[in-house]
């Protein structure tokens, strides 16, 4: 079955310690793409990659790293979370950029 | 700023009714994409429009791309309790060589009771 996977879905932690939220797809895509969701806020695009090795900022990067080491898999990594960063959070991919967006089931940060 | 206008906000209806949504911009989008998000899951993508004027139609639900490529609506005739969710709208800009925008609206919050 063609997917994205998150993991974890939930993840509750304190404010300083380094945390990573998998994201891996089995559609053999180029694209992939990290969103935050937040009330009156809609999804915001966090960082981007357009291939292996490529990625670059995308709205909200402050606070996040990615990685882009293999084609399948892109990881976002908190160095130091914060509170501020309480949130659900969709890695996504797609074809290329601009084709249609094929979203994972998501993972609910909450960082106290 | 917002780029991307969606109205109503919240929209709670009888099952058996009629409902548009509405996205709309001052910007021009080369494509517009139709997203559906049921609690706890991640958005999926229902429809994509390119050409001015377009009219898509998917079982109950008719999407319709501005002739000017600015706007779009989704129609949803006879609703059921399985059409609520969360609709979005996401428009993509070209902005230059090959970089390409997606940038999405707040989002509909569609409830229909049973």
């Amino acid at each position: 079955e063609a997917q994205v996977t998150q993991n974890p879905r939930y993840l509750i932690t304190v404010t300083g310690k380094k945390l990573t939220v998998t994201c891996s797809q089995n559609m053999n895509h180029e694209y992939m793409s990290w969103y935050r969701q937040d009330p009156g806020l809609g999804l915001r695009q966090i960082y981007y990659s357009m291939n292996v090795e490529v990625t670059d900022k995308g709205d909200v990067p402050e606070g996040y790293k990615v990685s882009r080491k293999e084609k399948r898999n892109f990881p976002l990594i908190l160095e130091s979370p914060s509170p501020n960063q309480t949130s659900l959070y969709f890695c996504a991919s797609s074809l290329w950029e601009g084709s249609p967006l094929h979203f994972g089931n998501g993972t609910r940060l909450t960082v106290t | 700023t917002q780029l991307l206008e969606q109205s109503p906000q919240f929209l709670s209806i009888q099952e058996g009714e009629n409902l548009t949504v509405y996205c709309n911009s001052s910007s021009v989008f080369s494509s517009l994409q139709w997203y559906r998000q049921e609690p706890g899951e991640g958005p999926v993508l229902l429809v994509t429009v390119v050409t001015g004027g377009e009219v898509k139609k998917l079982k109950r639900l008719t999407f319709q791309f501005g002739d000017a490529r600015k706007d779009s609506s989704l129609h949803i005739t006879a609703a059921q309790p399985g059409d609520t969710g969360l609709y979005l709208c996401a428009g993509g800009l070209n902005s230059g060589g090959s970089n390409y925008k997606l940038t999405f609206g707040k989002g509909t919050l569609l409830t229909v009771n049973p």
